[in-house]
C-alpha cells in the first residue's frame, strides 16, 4: 500500500468554524490531490499540488484553500465550514512523470460533518 | 470538458454469474483510463491503467478493455469478495494534472 495517511479520520464541527485536514505521504511523489466524495457526485477534485508551494484549483475549489510547504504534507483548509462541505475527503498522490504510469494512490479518507 | 459516465449504477449478480461494467468517456486526447475498486469506508484502490484503444489488462477475475469511446470491466465467475464500487477515471493530455471520475458502479455478488 502507498504510504498515505490522513488526519483526522473523523471530525464533527460547527458551521462557521475553520477546519484543517492533513495529508501525509512517505512516497516522495511530486503530485498531491484533494478530492471530496458525495453520493451521486463521485470523486470531485478540490485542489492539487505539483510541487512544494505549487498548487492549482480543481472543479470545486470555492470555500477551500490548500498549502504545501513540504513534499510530504498537503493541507486542506475550510476557512469557515458550511453544511454543504459535509463530505468524505480523500487525499491522493502520483508521480506523474511521462515515462512512468501516473496512477493516483488514495489515502483512507476523512469523514467531515458540519453541523 | 472531460466526461465519464459509468453504467449501470448498481449491479447484482449471483456468484459465478459473469458480467461487464461500462465506462463511456469523452476526453481531449486520452492520456490514460484508470479503474479503481472502492470498499465501503475506504479509499479507492488502483486496479488498472489503459493507455490506448485495443489494450487489455487482467487481474484474477477482472479484465479491462479499452476502445476509443469506452472501457469495459469484465468480471468472470465473480465471488462475494468482488462486491465493491468500481470507479473509472480519465486523464487527458491537455490537462495531465487532473483526473475526471465517473460516479461508479456498485457491484453486489450474492453467494
Amino acid at each position: 500500500d502507498a504510504g498515505i495517511t490522513q488526519s483526522p479520520r473523523h471530525k464533527v464541527t460547527e458551521t462557521g468554524t475553520p477546519v484543517t485536514l492533513r495529508c501525509h505521504q512517505t512516497e516522495n511523489h511530486r503530485y498531491m490531490y484533494w478530492y471530496r466524495q458525495d453520493p451521486g457526485h463521485g470523486l470531485r477534485l478540490i485542489h492539487y499540488s505539483y510541487g512544494v508551494k505549487d498548487t492549482d484549483k480543481g472543479e470545486v475549489s470555492d470555500g477551500y484553500s490548500v498549502s504545501r510547504s513540504k513534499t510530504e504534507d498537503f493541507l486542506l483548509t475550510l476557512e469557515s465550514a458550511t453544511s454543504s462541505q459535509t463530505s468524505v475527503y480523500f487525499c491522493a498522490i502520483s508521480e506523474n512523470r511521462a515515462s512512468i504510469t501516473d496512477t493516483q494512490y488514495f489515502g483512507p479518507g476523512t469523514r467531515l460533518t458540519v453541523l | 470538458e472531460d466526461q465519464v459516465t459509468q453504467s449501470p449504477e448498481a449491479l447484482r449478480l449471483q456468484e459465478g454469474e459473469s458480467s461487464s461494467l461500462n465506462c463511456s468517456y469523452t476526453v481531449s486526447g486520452l492520456r490514460g483510463l484508470f479503474w479503481y475498486r472502492q470498499d465501503p469506508g475506504k479509499g479507492p484502490e488502483f486496479l488498472f491503467t489503459l493507455y490506448s484503444a485495443g489494450e487489455e489488462k487482467e487481474k484474477e477475475r477482472l479484465k479491462a478493455t479499452l476502445t476509443k469511446k469506452e472501457s469495459f470491466l469484465h468480471i468472470t465467475a465473480p465471488k462475494p469478495e468482488d462486491s465493491a464500487t468500481y470507479l473509472c477515471a480519465v486523464r487527458s493530455n491537455t490537462n495531465a494534472g487532473k483526473s475526471t471520475f465517473g460516479d461508479g458502479t456498485t457491484l453486489t455478488v450474492k453467494p
